[in-house]
């Protein structure tokens, strides 16, 4: 299956700031995922990324606050702007592997302070 | 909508003891049912999938599409298997978005 890199791992960041994440693959993939785990809750699909196209977002969440980008099939960044702490959260990419199941990333563990 | 309900945040066996982790789900369509894991400081990982009707590690899972559930279960419980598990579903039609339940942390007592 895929192999996922995501940096960075945590962070610390102050409020009104923005942070970039990234996610490579080890093999070219249509579709990357971006997800959030907020404490004690599961995780929620942020938006699809394909190459190529603007990334489709899910309800809840804009581009304007989660702008993705995806330069070609083995990247994609995720921005958390204008952070609060109520974006406190774990941040995981994705993508489908060659067994139909899906492989994550490590995860990024954003703190908003 | 797509909607995963696993009741239980939290269940404790003891080691040997049988373990079943429970998922119940609402889908309209076709679904594709899978269990992740999470161990201690590890990435999310693919347990197993219901199409695949294989045994990793012990665990199976049976979908019953007539109870719409995907319980997970293992007839004796190891100290290795304390992690968290998170029933997902998606369209049987692939490259759809996945939605996970709220999960389970399994307490395996020695």
């Amino acid at each position: 299956s895929a192999v996922i890199s995501q940096k960075p791992s945590r962070d610390i960041c102050q409020r009104g700031t923005s942070l970039t994440i990234q996610c490579q693959v080890d093999s070219q993939v249509t579709m990357m995922f971006w997800y959030r785990q907020q404490p004690g809750q599961s995780l929620t699909l942020i938006a699809t990324a394909n190459q190529g196209s603007e990334a489709t977002y899910e309800s809840g969440f804009v581009i304007d606050k989660f702008p993705i980008s995806r330069p070609n099939l083995t990247f994609s960044t995720l921005t958390v702007s204008n952070m609060s702490p109520e974006d406190s959260s774990i941040y995981l990419c994705s993508v489908e592997s060659s067994n139909y199941g899906y492989t994550f990333g490590s995860g990024t563990r954003l703190t908003v302070v | 909508a797509q909607r995963v309900t696993q009741p239980e945040k939290l269940l404790s066996v003891f080691k040997g003891a049988p373990v079943e982790l429970k998922c119940n789900y609402s889908y309209s369509g076709s679904p594709e049912l899978f269990w992740y894991v999470q161990y201690s400081r590890q990435r999310l990982q693919l347990l197993l999938r219901h199409i695949s009707r294989e045994s990793i590690k012990g665990f199976t899972a049976d979908l019953n599409k007539g109870e719409t559930s995907f319980h997970l279960k293992k007839p004796f419980a190891q100290e290795e298997d304390s992690a968290m598990y998170y029933c997902a579903l998606s369209d049987a039609g692939g490259y759809q978005k996945v939605t996970f339940g709220t999960g389970t942390k399994l307490q395996v007592i020695p």
